[in-house]
């Protein structure tokens, strides 16, 4: 079974110009979940779907940040217009559709996005 | 809020050495507890965890008890390898229908010497 997946691996950027970032769940996960590590930094929380409606977005820091999860299927992060504090690694994890104590949620390998 | 603290690394051993990593947090109630860990050009991975006091995770050797009453999980190996170098993050979170977001510390970083 394919685990999470996460496309670019990295990206390189000017400041002020546009990237998405995608991320394809584990077929079937109707919790889809993005992450920001920021400078060696604790990794952040920065929002929640489960499908293709937010159930949580109380990390995301500002309306730079744009996500979607259309069909509730894989899910894009966009940073318009990306400043120098935004580089960091983004990571993508999904979960099951039952919560529970311990669920388990399982992480794809990160885009590292470096803005110049 | 909520939040984890860990020890700052990076963590240099020598091969077959005891590993601690300590770790503590802060949260209302008893969540689940998580280490996780990423090898190098890799993500993360579910390395064990606990889900109420007193539980033990334990995985490829590593081990992790849930102090309530220290509001502790330090992860613990008592003979480490040169493949166990990576970073190491100890997380917390809540269950319940719907999903649930982590909380993470900010990693050590482990490197083990030949």
């Amino acid at each position: 079974e394919a685990g999470v997946t996460q496309f670019p691996s990295h990206s390189v950027i000017e400041k002020g110009q546009t990237v998405t970032l995608r991320c394809d769940p584990i077929s079937g996960h109707d919790n889809l979940y993005w992450y920001r590590r920021v400078m060696g930094k604790e990794i952040k929380f920065l929002l929640h779907f489960v499908k293709e409606s937010k159930q949580d977005e109380s990390g995301m820091p500002n309306n730079r940040f744009l996500a979607e999860r259309t069909g509730g299927t894989y899910s894009t992060l966009k940073v318009q217009p990306a400043e120098l504090e935004d580089s960091g690694v983004y990571f993508c994890a999904s979960s099951q559709h039952s919560g529970g104590r311990g669920n388990e949620q399982f992480f794809g390998p990160g885009t590292r996005l470096t803005v110049l | 809020g909520d939040s984890v603290t860990q020890m700052e690394g990076p963590v240099t051993l020598s091969e077959e050495a005891f590993l601690t990593i300590n770790c503590t947090y802060t949260a209302t109630g008893y969540p689940s507890l998580f280490w996780y860990v990423q090898y190098p050009g890799e993500g993360l991975q579910l390395l064990l965890k606990a889900t109420k006091a007193d539980d033990k995770g334990s995985n490829k050797g590593f081990e992790a008890t849930y102090r309530k009453e220290t509001t502790s999980f330090h992860l613990e190996k008592g003979s480490v390898q040169v493949s166990d170098s990576a970073v190491y993050f100890c997380a917390l979170s809540w269950g319940g229908t719907g999903g649930f977001k982590t909380i993470f510390g900010a990693g050590t970083r482990l490197f083990v010497k030949a």
